[in-house]
Parts: C-alpha cells; sequence; structure tokens
C-alpha cells in the first residue's frame, strides 16, 4: 500500500494568493482528516470527513480555509485568500476504525 | 473543553537506557490513546496504541500503560537506540462514537550514542 498520499510537498507562495494542497487517502479507509502543525500550536485537527461528508469542522480558523471531498479517493484543502501565518505544514490522515494513518505533510510558506 | 498534557518536553537518554514519557488526558470518556513518532521532515508515524479496556500493551522495546483511574498513560522504550531519537507525540480520543484525536505537545527524545 503506498499510504496517505499528498501533493505538493513543498509550496511557497505570496500573501493573497489561493493555495491547494491535495490529498488521497489509504483504500478503503473511510475517515480522512486535514491536520496543521506550526511550533507554537503543535497538531491541530482542522476538519474531518467520514464517508465524504465533513463531519467536524470547527477547527477550521477562518472563512479563508475550505475542504472538499468529491469522492472516497481525493481531498482538497485551499486557502483563499493566503497569508503568512497560514506558514506550517498541514498534514492528511485517513482511518478505517481508531488507528489514523498521516500523509508525509505539505511545507506551506507564505510570504 | 478537552486537554492532554505531555511530559517531559525534552528527554536525551544514553544508547542502551530506557525512555519513558507521560501523558494525561482529562476526558474521561476517552477510550483510545495511540502514540505516533514523527521523524525530521515525516509525518507522524503510529507506533503502538492501547484502549480503554487494557492496562498493558507490549511490542518488542515498546510498551504503553494506561491509568484510566488517574487519567494516565505513558510510553515506555526499552534497550533505546540512536534511531528511536525523534518526536513523540500522545493523543486520546474524544468522547465515543468519534475519531477525533487530541494530540500532546509531543516529546523530542534524543538518544545519545
Amino acid at each position: 500500500d503506498a499510504g496517505v498520499i499528498q501533493s505538493p510537498r513543498h509550496e511557497v507562495t505570496e500573501m493573497g494568493q489561493e493555495v491547494t494542497l491535495r490529498c488521497k487517502p489509504i483504500s478503503g479507509h473511510n475517515s480522512l482528516f486535514w491536520y496543521r502543525q506550526t511550533m507554537m500550536r503543535g497538531l491541530e485537527l482542522l476538519i474531518y470527513f467520514n464517508n465524504n461528508v465533513p463531519i467536524d469542522d470547527s477547527g477550521m480558523p477562518e472563512d479563508r480555509f475550505s475542504a472538499k471531498m468529491p469522492n472516497a479517493s481525493f481531498s482538497t484543502l485551499k486557502i483563499q485568500p493566503s497569508e503568512p501565518r497560514d506558514s506550517a505544514v498541514y498534514f492528511c490522515a485517513s482511518s478505517q476504525d481508531s488507528e489514523q494513518y498521516f500523509g508525509p505533510g505539505t511545507r506551506l510558506t507564505v510570504t | 473543553g478537552e486537554n492532554v498534557e505531555q511530559h517531559p518536553s525534552t528527554l536525551s537518554v544514553q544508547e542502551g537506557d530506557s525512555a519513558v514519557i507521560k501523558c494525561t488526558y482529562s476526558d474521561s470518556a476517552s477510550n483510545y490513546f495511540p502514540w505516533y513518532k514523527q521523524e525530521l521532515g515525516k509525518g507522524p508515524q503510529l507506533i503502538i496504541d492501547i484502549r480503554s479496556n487494557v492496562g498493558e500493551k507490549k511490542d518488542q522495546r515498546i510498551a504503553v500503560t494506561l491509568n484510566k483511574t488517574a487519567k494516565h498513560f505513558s510510553l515506555h522504550i526499552t534497550e533505546t537506540q540512536p534511531e528511536d531519537s525523534a518526536v513523540y507525540f500522545c493523543a486520546a480520543s474524544i468522547a465515543s462514537g468519534t475519531y477525533k484525536y487530541i494530540f500532546g505537545t509531543g516529546t523530542r527524545l534524543k538518544v545519545l550514542a
């Protein structure tokens, strides 16, 4: 199994630009999670989906952030417009039951 | 709100010694407690987990203990090796019927050769 796949691995963009992060969960997993990791705040859950339906988006920082899961094998996290404080590593994780498996992450730098 | 505290934040041990990382949680409904290892530039990797109906679980050099009464759980690594050097995170599930975790703040473990 290839594990959770994320793209791009690194993204550098200018403030105000739109950023789209992509995730392919492990085949057969029915839950998908987006996390953000920073030194100051650690690992924060942004949103999670179950069977492609958003269940809890209470961690999404503000309206500039949106996430979609159009099918069981693909999800996106979009930031529009991006700001320097959005700089972080964004992880996608998937699970079939309790165990969550993380992707390699996307390191986002907003200048 | 729900909270997971993790100690210590950094830990240095000599190769071959044991390392212990401790976590406490606040939500009495938590019933699943995973531990993750994160190496530099990589995503967190699940290394061991324990459920609330079990007091201890062991996998080779790694063991986890759970005290539900005290809301404590711990990771024990024996015979540490340099490749054990990484950041370790504990987590606790939030209530039942959901798959959300609250993560601890992490412990940076250094194994000195």
